[in-house]
């Protein structure tokens, strides 16, 4: 069974230019989760989708961050205009059943360079 | 405040016990996950505790003390391979949500 994949792996981009991240979650999952780490910081939540509605939203930073998961599989992350300090590496994980007591699978994650 | 806290670094010889511990205060509580994470691959579950006490799985165990906030990761036989951060996740809410702590890492010398 494949796991989580996010794409691109590493992606180096100037300030006010726009990024899109990519996550595929394992299959049949219909829990996806967007988690970042910044530099010497912990793995904070930004958001959570159940299927293709977002369930919870509340860690995103700012309107610069719009995510989407249309139909329900994929999910897209972007950053429109990115600026310094959106740099560190975004993570997506999936469940199969909402709540703490299924284990988020994580991707690889996606380390942003914003220069 | 709501904070999960854990060493910053931990090292140990290979065949011995490391335990690291990690204490946290969050606006809710749904269980305890540790992950293991090795440099630029992503978070690999371990363990996950919601009522208190011991569990074990291998070589791997965790603890839970609900009333005193408190957890703890048991690493047994050390081998090379464990050397990687170890993450301290509390599940927040019943959707799964995870409040994550700095990470452990683990070092592990011949």
């Amino acid at each position: 069974e494949a796991g989580v994949t996010q794409f691109p792996s590493h992606s180096v981009i100037e300030k006010g230019q726009t990024v899109t991240l990519r996550c595929d979650p394992i299959s049949g999952h219909d829990n996806l989760y967007w988690y970042r780490r910044v530099m010497g910081k912990e793995i904070k939540f930004l958001l959570h989708f159940v299927k293709e509605s977002k369930q919870d939203e509340s860690g995103m930073p700012n309107n610069r961050f719009l995510a989407e998961r249309t139909g329900g599989t994929y999910s897209t992350l972007k950053v429109q205009p990115a600026e310094l300090e959106d740099s560190g590496v975004y993570f997506c994980a999936s469940s199969q059943v909402a709540g703490s007591a299924d284990t988020q699978y994580f991707g690889p994650g996606t380390r942003l360079t914003v220069l | 405040g709501q904070n999960i806290d854990q060493p910053t670094e931990m090292t140990a010889t290979e065949g011995a016990i490391v335990q690291i511990n990690c204490t946290y205060q969050t606006s809710g509580f749904n269980g305890l996950f540790w992950y293991q994470q090795h440099a630029g691959e992503a978070p690999t579950f371990l363990s996950y505790n919601v009522l208190d006490g011991l569990e074990e799985k291998g070589r791997f165990s965790s603890f839970l003390s609900r009333s005193k906030g408190y957890s703890y990761l048991l690493l047994k036989e050390l081998q090379m391979k464990d050397s990687a951060s170890y993450l301290c996740a509390v599940g927040t809410d019943s959707w799964g949500k995870l409040q994550f702590g700095a990470g452990t890492q683990v070092v592990v010398t011949p």
